[in-house]
């Protein structure tokens, strides 16, 4: 069945680092692709989202590229910020049959 | 603009009892509606989904069943609660439409305790 694998975390990192957090899935057809975060104390919100091949989904300096050859929609940042903190979600959407799942999460602690 | 309701915010239930969570959402129609158990270290688990009156689909053998006795409501019950299902049941709900994937809203979440 559908699928979706997150690298765990938590994932510390200083103020201006590079972030990459990984995210594979497997489904079948052609899914939608989409990352959430969860800020400490709130509900989870969309971040970014792709839904197709090669589409590169980019919201607040994050971007994330779905590649359908390596079944992977990676998070990247250029420079985190102490306000990155929180926990990030991959997520899959069916197009098939609507079923939305969830990765396991993964913590970004960033330090001034 | 479409809001989602989930009650209640807490609920301490002893073992044994039934559950009765409801989720409601207004301005929109023929909304997907999913029941998540949120846990530490295990993200979002998905419990039920529904693509419309009636139609549930189950994605984790347990406790707990869900109806969707209207459009846009769907409700999570259980007949006798474990202290397995204490935690944090989040609503959630898309736009059905299969050509356009967007983005899924969620509920305040009830955190659940059973006792």
């Amino acid at each position: 069945g559908d699928s979706v694998t997150q690298m765990e975390g938590p994932v510390t990192l200083s103020e201006e680092a590079f972030l990459t957090i990984n995210c594979t899935y497997t489904a079948t057809g052609y899914p939608s692709l989409f990352w959430y975060v969860q800020y400490p104390g709130e509900g989870l919100q969309l971040l970014l989202k792709a839904t197709k091949a090669d589409d590169k989904g980019s919201n607040k300096g994050f971007e994330a590229t779905y590649r359908k050859e390596t079944t992977s929609f990676h998070l990247e940042k250029g420079s985190v910020q102490v306000s990155d903190s929180a926990v990030y979600f991959c997520a899959l959407q069916s197009y098939n049959t609507d079923k939305l799942i969830f990765g396991t999460g993964t913590r970004l602690q960033v330090f001034p | 603009s479409q809001t989602i309701h989930q009650w209640p915010a807490t609920l301490v239930q002893p073992v044994g009892s039934p559950l009765s969570l409801e989720c409601t959402v207004e301005g929109t129609s023929n909304p997907n509606l999913y029941w998540y158990r949120q846990a530490a270290g295990r993200g979002l688990q998905l419990l039920f989904y529904s693509v419309g009156i009636g139609q549930i689909s189950s994605e984790v053998p347990q406790n707990l069943s869900a109806s969707r006795p209207q459009d846009r409501q769907f409700i999570l019950s259980s007949k006798k609660l474990l202290l397995s299902d204490s935690g944090f049941y989040l609503c959630a709900w898309t736009i059905a439409v299969r050509t356009v994937n967007t983005e899924a809203f969620f509920g305040q979440g009830t955190r659940l305790t059973v006792v």
